[in-house]
């Protein structure tokens, strides 16, 4: 079967730093995504890692250890509109291209 | 520049009806997917495509139909629906590589009564 963990919730406070962690255990592996989700809105991509080591895109980072099954999702000087959820998701390697989500965390930005 | 799109966005109905959500999109994309969100369980794939007229089962397909006859239409129909139906239906599309990002609709929100 297929596990994916996160945090449920984190709060955070406007500028600083905050790393979302996620580890899973899938079979194969063919890639992993960071999606942010606004409350009542659709998710929209932010990150892809499928060779180990950091991929930095602004004030957003994401890592990947694939011999840890590990990935964390850095975000950097904090903005109240930064609070939404953050999805990790797999592609397995027999999932015919489909993602397997973790059930995501929670970021709260306070002043 | 329209995407991919959804409708109903809404959608209230009662138990036993057949219901169809559609989804629609304009990048040629090869591959859609039907995902449900539900508190607790996070996004979870229905049904995805390859392509026109191939279809296969995700990880929660029961109760669910769905067709590709046509590229840029992926349509989900709930033959007889439930009350566990009731939840926020997210259609996605992708390219042909397996490491493309996948594109979200905006969502079909369905209460079943």
């Amino acid at each position: 079967g297929q596990n994916i963990d996160q945090p449920t919730e984190m709060t955070a406070t406007e500028g600083a730093i905050v790393q979302i962690n996620c580890t899973y255990q899938t079979s194969g592996f063919n890639g992993l995504f960071w999606y942010q989700q606004h409350a009542g809105e659709a998710p929209t991509f932010l990150s892809y890692n499928v060779l180990d080591g950091l991929e930095e895109k602004g004030r957003f980072s994401s890592f990947l250890s694939r011999s840890k099954g590990y990935s964390y999702l850095l975000l950097k000087e904090l903005q109240m509109k930064d609070s939404a959820s953050y999805l990790c998701a797999v592609i397995p390697s027999d999932s015919g291209y489909a993602l397997n989500f973790g059930k995501g965390t929670s970021l709260l930005v306070t002043p | 520049d329209a995407g991919i799109t959804q409708s109903p966005r809404y959608k209230i109905t009662e138990t036993g009806r057949q219901v169809t959500l559609m989804c629609h999109q304009t990048w040629s994309h090869s591959y859609m997917f039907w995902y449900r969100q539900d508190l607790g369980h996070g996004l979870r794939l229905i049904y995805y495509s390859a392509a026109a007229d191939i279809t296969d089962k995700g990880e929660v397909p029961d109760g669910y139909v769905v067709s590709r006859s046509k590229t840029e239409n992926f349509p989900l129909t709930l033959e007889s629906a439930t009350r566990s139906q009731t939840s926020v239906y997210f259609c996605a599309s992708s390219g042909l590589q397996a490491t493309e990002t996948q594109y979200f609709g905006p969502g079909t929100r369905l209460l079943v009564l």
